[in-house]
């Protein structure tokens, strides 16, 4: 099945920016989501078709993805920023079509 | 609002079966296609399968082919996940979550229900 990783953690200090990489074989041909979870909640689209945001999410939050990676990028980060992210895409050609990637903690320092 | 009201937590034993539900409310319940996402403690987010609440028709993981089925009840706008056969490490948060086509993202959440396997 295809697979997704992700760096297991990423330190930011406030007002700082957060890239959060999702790599995966030819990514950049597939659509990617991207949730963010925090303790006790359930997860929350920040990004969707890999660069598009719901509304209700601030502009801080954008999206890219090329080759074999996608990422995440948080800019002026705030301590409300810190939680768990997830990327998400589809593989049709899987057995395991909906796929997550291996998550990563931001911290706010 | 748009909204998924999960039912409370479940304590079952090992070779047991559960049944999660999922009451949808504020959008027209065929419009969504709906999935199952798990998350096992301090761990990552897992898909499970998905159901369209319009046909019935499902698509499961192949890992839970043969032991989880989803269904819906159009009549009172709710959707369920059965697991049999078990085990601890199937103890988790059960999440359904709705996508308004397949690929598309999981905008909509419920609240989660904790299945905890333990004899």
């Amino acid at each position: 099945s295809y697979v997704l990783t992700q760096p297991p953690s990423v330190s930011v200090a406030p007002g700082q920016t957060a890239r959060i990489t999702c790599g995966g074989n030819n990514i950049g041909s597939k659509s990617v989501h991207w949730y963010q979870q925090k303790p006790g909640q359930a997860p929350v689209v920040v990004v969707y078709d890999d660069s598009d945001r719901p509304s209700g999410i601030p502009e801080r939050f954008s999206g890219s993805n090329s080759g074999n990676t996608a990422t995440l990028t948080i800019s002026r980060v705030e301590a409300g920023d810190e939680a768990d992210y997830y990327c998400q895409v589809w593989d049709n050609n899987s057995d395991h079509p909906g796929v997550f990637g291996t998550g990563t903690k931001v911290t706010v320092l | 609002q748009v909204q998924l009201v999960q039912s409370g937590a479940e304590v079952k034993k090992p070779g047991a079966s559960v049944k999660v539900s999922c009451k949808a409310s504020g959008y027209t319940f065929t419009g969504y296609y709906m999935h199952w996402v798990r998350q096992a403690p301090g761990q990552g987010l897992e898909w499970m399968g998905w159901i369209n609440p319009n046909s019935g028709v499902t698509n499961y993981a192949q890992k839970f082919q043969g032991w989880v089925t989803m269904t819906r009840d159009t009549s009172i706008t709710t959707v369920y996940m059965a697991l049999t056969r078990l085990r601890s490490d199937d103890t988790a948060v059960y999440y359904c979550a709705g996508s308004t086509r397949i690929a598309a993202p999981f905008d909509v959440w419920g609240q989660g229900t904790m299945v905890t396997v333990s004899s």
